[in-house]
């Protein structure tokens, strides 16, 4: 049982480009969070998706956006970056919403 | 907004020693979480706590809900060099909350 992967593992970006991360969730999992996790620090909430629809949002701009697909898998857009979102992007997916179970990670740079 | 205290920030301990980190928050949870996350990899689930005063274990590693709910701790007994690693505590607080909310870690070393 395949658990939750995410691609690229890597990625260079350029100040002001836009960048996109895929997920896909743990097999019978239908809900899925993004994270984004600082040097030295804890995940922090980006959104969670269910049934193809943003249900809740942490404290991120606008810039952050995301979707979920009809298999559950999603993606993570981020526009306009900046140094400052160079960063570790986690996926969760979880059944119930608080148990979640993280993919390897995509590590962001932006330089 | 709602923030984890997380203490102590790293320790350094022998192999066989047993290890205690605790989690704190000015609000309450209904439900805490303990990861570990190794070097470039994701964080892994080891314990789920769902009721105040719960006491669960999962092999060495044994974990409690505090009763007030605004509190957690994790022991480790007789730890092995493949503990290394840093530890989270996470909270979620329901009701449509903000998703978990993650202290900033506890960091093992192992000394030899």
């Amino acid at each position: 049982d395949a658990g939750v992967t995410q691609s690229p593992t890597h990625l260079i970006k350029t100040r002001g480009q836009q960048v996109t991360l895929r997920c896909s969730p743990k097999s019978g999992h239908d809900t899925v969070s993004w994270y984004q996790q600082a040097l030295g620090q804890g995940p922090q909430f980006i959104f969670q998706y269910y049934e193809e629809e943003e249900r809740q949002r942490g404290n991120f701009p606008d810039r952050f956006s995301g979707h979920q697909f009809p298999n559950y898998s999603s993606e993570l857009n981020v526009n306009a970056l900046l140094l400052g979102d160079s960063a570790l992007y986690l996926c969760a997916s979880s059944l119930y919403e608080y148990e979640a179970f993280f993919g390897q990670g995509t590590r962001l740079t932006v330089v | 907004g709602q923030q984890l205290n997380q203490s102590p920030q790293s320790m350094f301990i022998q192999e066989g020693e047993d290890v205690s980190m605790n989690c704190t928050s000015s609000s309450i949870f209904n439900t805490w979480l303990w990861y570990k996350q190794d070097p470039g990899e994701g964080p892994v689930l080891l314990i789920a706590l769902y009721k105040a005063g719960e006491l669960t274990s999962n092999g060495r590693l044994t974990a409690q809900f505090g009763i007030t709910r605004k509190d957690s701790f994790l022991n480790i007994s007789a730890s092995i060099p493949s503990d290394v690693g840093i530890y989270f505590c996470a909270g979620y607080s329901g009701g449509g909350a903000d998703g978990l909310t993650f202290g900033k870690g506890t960091h093992l070393i192992i000394q030899p």
